[in-house]
């Protein structure tokens, strides 16, 4: 069973949309949750990072934490085509512990 | 500021042969990751350095594989003998001691095992 679960797409949207990705977790004891985003044959970046359920936004991006249904989703605002990339999930059971992966969500944004 | 660097970008080598991937973090970072992607799969934690220590070398897959940090600057990551399967992306990433949320990450070493 894998730990980090992510659908792999591609997810398409036209510009200008709200871009919804989402994870799913299965150890209950994950504290610490983040979205990378790489594009292809670059490094993953990190976007953000987020502990507590609810939401936290930062410029278009958001995302938001539900501990209770062991769910974690990005949303972002008015994609626009250089949001094109792989977005990747990870999660951390303690801090400074390494991080678990999603396989990542491929997003396309149409002009 | 310089990132983190990985040499080579690209490696193809035979069966049985060994490769020794570099990895430089960014200066100051003592916290230093490897990570890897095999085709198809996501990316998977090999080890932690925390300076020239091994805090965590649990995803290590097996003996073929020697990290070193000597002197707790650069990495160097070796496989001996290599096979088929360890063809993938080999990531390093770092960051700082207390800032272990914000890891950087390099633009990988693709190692081909042919």
């Amino acid at each position: 069973q894998k730990e980090v679960e992510q659908n792999s797409g591609p997810l398409s949207v036209p510009e200008g949309a709200i871009a919804s990705l989402n994870c799913t977790y299965s150890d209950r004891g994950s504290q610490s949750f983040f979205w990378y985003r790489q594009y292809s044959g670059k490094s993953p970046e990190l976007i953000m990072f987020i502990y507590s359920n609810g939401d936290k936004e930062d410029g278009r991006f958001t995302a938001q934490l539900n501990k209770a249904s062991q769910y974690v989703s990005l949303l972002i605002r008015d994609s626009q085509p250089s949001d094109s990339a792989t977005y990747l999930c990870a999660v951390r059971w303690n801090q400074g512990g390494k991080l678990i992966f999603g396989q990542g969500t491929e997003l396309s944004v149409k002009p | 500021e310089a990132g983190v660097t990985q040499f080579p970008s690209h490696s193809v080598i035979e069966k049985g042969q060994t490769v020794t991937l570099r990895c430089d973090p960014i200066s100051g970072h003592d916290n230093l990751y490897w990570y890897r992607r095999v085709m198809g799969k996501e990316i998977k934690f090999l080890l932690h350095f925390v300076k020239e220590s091994k805090q965590d070398e649990s995803g290590m897959p097996n003996n073929r594989f020697l990290a070193e940090r000597t002197g707790g600057t650069y990495s160097t990551l070796k496989v001996q003998p290599a096979e088929l399967e360890d063809s993938g992306v080999y990531f390093c990433a770092s960051s700082q001691v207390g800032a272990e949320d914000t890891i950087y990450f390099g633009e990988g070493s693709w190692l081909t095992v042919v």
